[in-house]
């Protein structure tokens, strides 16, 4: 079955980096596009961007853009997703999705458990 | 940027009821839409795409329709486990989430 098992929960301070994994299995890796959404706690949902692990490529929601960076390593199935210049309005949960379809690019068909980043001094 | 506006915020209703929620796109986007439910401490799961496509799984209780700039998606019976918040994304430029709707037990 298909799962995405995400990496455990940072505390970050203000100014900082977060690099988020997401293990990918039950599937091929580099055969359906992973897209990256947050939620601050009680608010909705905000898609930052998506990749391609196949050919790399990416796109960004223009919010993030110059700010956050996702690679992958195809080797061990898993995707990366750096943020930088952390605030404490980056403060959510960071959630990993695969695409339902191989066709398709960012709905989202199987997600991570999340990863809850704290920005705090 | 596509703007998406979900109404109402919250509504409440009870069990068999049915159930109504609208997201208006802030330009046409033809039927790109998807429409996600999501429970308290958990991931978002897909309900519907492409406006109207049910996806595997989903109980045919929920439907979508609409094109364009204005979407609702239907729940034609309210069940106990349909308790939860909604959520429409666009996918026509890049992806945008509206704001979300809960619907909470009347």
């Amino acid at each position: 079955q298909v799962q995405l098992v995400q990496s455990g929960a940072e505390v970050k301070k203000p100014g900082a980096s977060v690099k988020v994994s997401c293990k990918a299995s039950g599937y091929t890796f580099t055969s359906y596009d992973i897209n990256w959404v947050r939620q601050a706690t009680g608010q909705g949902l905000e898609w930052m961007g998506w990749m391609n692990p196949n050919s790399g490529n990416t796109g960004y929601a223009p919010k993030f853009q110059g700010r956050v960076t996702m690679t992958r390593n195809t080797s061990i199935s898993t995707a990366y997703m750096e943020l930088s210049s952390l605030t404490s309005e980056d403060t959510a949960v960071y959630y990993c999705a695969r695409a339902f379809q191989s066709v398709s690019t960012v709905v989202m068909g199987y997600w991570g458990q999340g990863t809850l980043v704290t920005v705090s001094s | 940027d596509i703007q998406m506006t979900q109404s109402p915020s919250t509504l409440s209703a009870s069990v068999g009821d049915r159930v109504t929620i609208t997201c208006r796109a802030s330009q046409s986007m033809s039927s790109w839409l998807a429409w996600y439910q999501q429970k308290p401490g958990k991931a978002p799961k897909l309900l519907i795409y492409k406006a109207s496509t049910l996806e595997s799984g989903v109980p045919s209780r929920f439907s979508g329709s609409g094109s364009g700039t204005e979407f609702t998606l239907t729940i034609s019976s309210l069940q106990p486990d349909d308790f939860a918040t909604y959520y429409c994304q666009q996918y026509y430029s890049y992806s945008t989430f509206g704001q979300g709707t809960k619907v909470e037990i009347k």
